[in-house]
C-alpha cells in the first residue's frame, strides 16, 4: 500500500515561475526523502528532512514538513525547463522493524519553456 | 566512480517463462533494494537486503517473485511463470548502510514486458 500521496499529480508551469508539490502520508515517520526522476530513468535523490526539522533548502530546492498534519511540500523556485520530470515524495515508517522507503505515487512536472 | 548498474536494460519474454533480472550495487553498500514500477505510477516496494540479515520480502507480490543477493554484492530478482501483469520497470537501489538517514541510489531500471 502506498504510504505518501503526492498531489497535484500532474503540473504544468511556464519557465521562471514556482512549482509547489505536497506529499500527505499516513503512518508516523523518521525522515521524509524527495527524489527525482527523468523520463526512463532511476531516481534521483534531491533532499531528506528529519521529523524533528520543519524547513530544509538546497539550492532552487525548499521543502517543508509538517509531522501534525502528516504533510511535506517541495517548492521549486525559479523553474527551467530541465527541471521537467516526476517528483517523488518516500518516507521510512517509524515503527517499521527494517529500513524500506515506501514512495508516493509522484507529482509530474512540466516546465515550458 | 560506478553507480548501480542493472542488466537487462530491456526484457521481453513469452508468458509462462522464467526471467531473471540483475543488480550490481556500488561497492561497498550494504543495502539493497528492489521496487517495481508500472508505467506512470509510483514505487512498489519489492524487497530489502542488509548485509547478512534476513532479507525483508514483505513486498514480494506472491510466490512467482524471488531474489537473492549472493556475497552481499550482486542481487538477482527472478520472476517464475511471467504473467503479463508482471510487465513493468524493475528498479534496483542500493544504499551504503540500513539506515533511514541513508538515502538511495537508483539503477535505470530494467523493463520487462511480457507478451
Amino acid at each position: 500500500s502506498q504510504q505518501g500521496e503526492e498531489d497535484p499529480q500532474a503540473l504544468s508551469i511556464q519557465e521562471g515561475e514556482n512549482a509547489t508539490m505536497n506529499c500527505s502520508y499516513k503512518t508516523s515517520i523518521n525522515n521524509l526523502q524527495w527524489y527525482r526522476q527523468n523520463s526512463g530513468r532511476g531516481l534521483v535523490h534531491l533532499i531528506l528532512i528529519r521529523s524533528n526539522e520543519r524547513e530544509k533548502h538546497s539550492g532552487r530546492l525548499r521543502v517543508t514538513l509538517d509531522t501534525s498534519k502528516k504533510s511535506s511540500s517541495l517548492l521549486i523556485t525559479a523553474s527551467r525547463a530541465a527541471d521537467t520530470a516526476s517528483y517523488f515524495c518516500a518516507t521510512g515508517p517509524l515503527m517499521d522493524s527494517s529500513y524500506k522507503l515506501i514512495f508516493g505515487s509522484g507529482t509530474r512536472l512540466l516546465v515550458r519553456p | 566512480g560506478a553507480g548501480v548498474s542493472q542488466s537487462p536494460s530491456n526484457k521481453v519474454t513469452e508468458k509462462g517463462k522464467d526471467v531473471e533480472l540483475r543488480c550490481d550495487p556500488i561497492s561497498g553498500h550494504t543495502a539493497l533494494y528492489w521496487y517495481r514500477q508500472s508505467l506512470g505510477q509510483g514505487l512498489e516496494f519489492l524487497i530489502y537486503f542488509q548485509g547478512n540479515s534476513a532479507p525483508d520480502k514483505s513486498g514480494l507480490p506472491s510466490d512467482r517473485f524471488s531474489a537473492e543477493r549472493t556475497g552481499g554484492s550482486v542481487s538477482t530478482l527472478t520472476i517464475q511463470r511471467t504473467q503479463q501483469e508482471d510487465s513493468a520497470v524493475y528498479l534496483c537501489a542500493s544504499s551504503p548502510t540500513a539506515s533511514y538517514n541513508s538515502p538511495l541510489h537508483f539503477g535505470n531500471g530494467t523493463r520487462l514486458t511480457v507478451t
